[in-house]
């Protein structure tokens, strides 16, 4: 299975700070990589497929970038509602694995 | 506008069999846009496939789950479902149904459920 890290694990930002998480495959994975955000007690939301394309309706304040086996969600000004977990998942190859995950607090 | 709702017994005893459905609304699962799946995540954990359906009954399984794994779905009812057999603690986790679509930028979940919550516990 193809193992994905996310780091930091957790991050504190202000409300206008810049935002980024890594996350990093075992192996390569072109661009089939996926960003998700989930709020306590919600579902995961989709935010970003195909490394950087941005599903309909999510703010433009995020952004994806990368290919092979590094890539980056950036939240360029974060509000109070992006304060959330983020997750990252390939789906290059079965099973489609996610990252652990990236906590994003208010500072 | 595409809704999925997960049902079913919220715990259940260990060995014995976890039964979930999912109720699609506002699309229809016989669709060859889309493939269809379910995901888990224990408490406080991260998010982990278990299995997929395509609208022509082709059925897609984690490894490691795949013997205890089945993915049904009812096309009649607009509904699929999933069944976990021998279950243990370690399957407590929130069941979350949802839609994958497949473009050519790659697969992705584009409508999640709300979730079930399910705990393995006698």
């Amino acid at each position: 299975d193809i193992q994905m890290t996310q780091s930091p694990s957790s991050l504190s930002a202000s409300v206008a700070d810049r935002v980024t998480i890594t996350c990093r495959a075992s192996q390569t994975i072109s661009r089939y990589l996926n960003w998700y955000q989930q709020r306590p007690g919600k579902a995961p939301k989709l935010l970003i497929y195909g490394a950087s394309t941005l599903q309909s309706g999510v703010p433009s304040r995020f952004s994806g970038s990368g290919s092979g086996t590094d890539f980056t969600l950036t939240i360029s000004s974060p509000q109070p509602e992006d304060f959330a977990t983020y997750y990252c998942q390939q789906s290059y190859s079965a099973p489609w694995t996610f990252g652990q995950g990236t906590k994003v607090e208010i500072k | 506008q595409l809704q999925l709702q997960e049902s079913g017994p919220g715990l259940v005893k260990p060995s014995e069999t976890l039964s979930l459905t999912c109720t699609v609304s506002g699309g229809s699962i016989s669709s060859s846009d889309y493939y269809w799946g379910w995901i888990r995540q224990p408490p406080g954990k991260g998010l982990e496939w278990i299995a997929s359906i395509y609208y022509n009954g082709n059925t897609y399984y984690k490894m490691s789950l795949k013997s205890r794994v089945t993915i049904s779905a009812d096309t009649s009812k607009n509904q699929f479902s999933l069944e976990l057999r021998s279950v243990t603690a370690a399957d407590t986790a929130v069941y979350y149904c949802a839609r994958v679509v497949y473009e050519v930028s790659g697969p992705y979940y584009d409508h999640w459920g709300q979730g079930s919550l399910v705990t393995v516990s006698s």
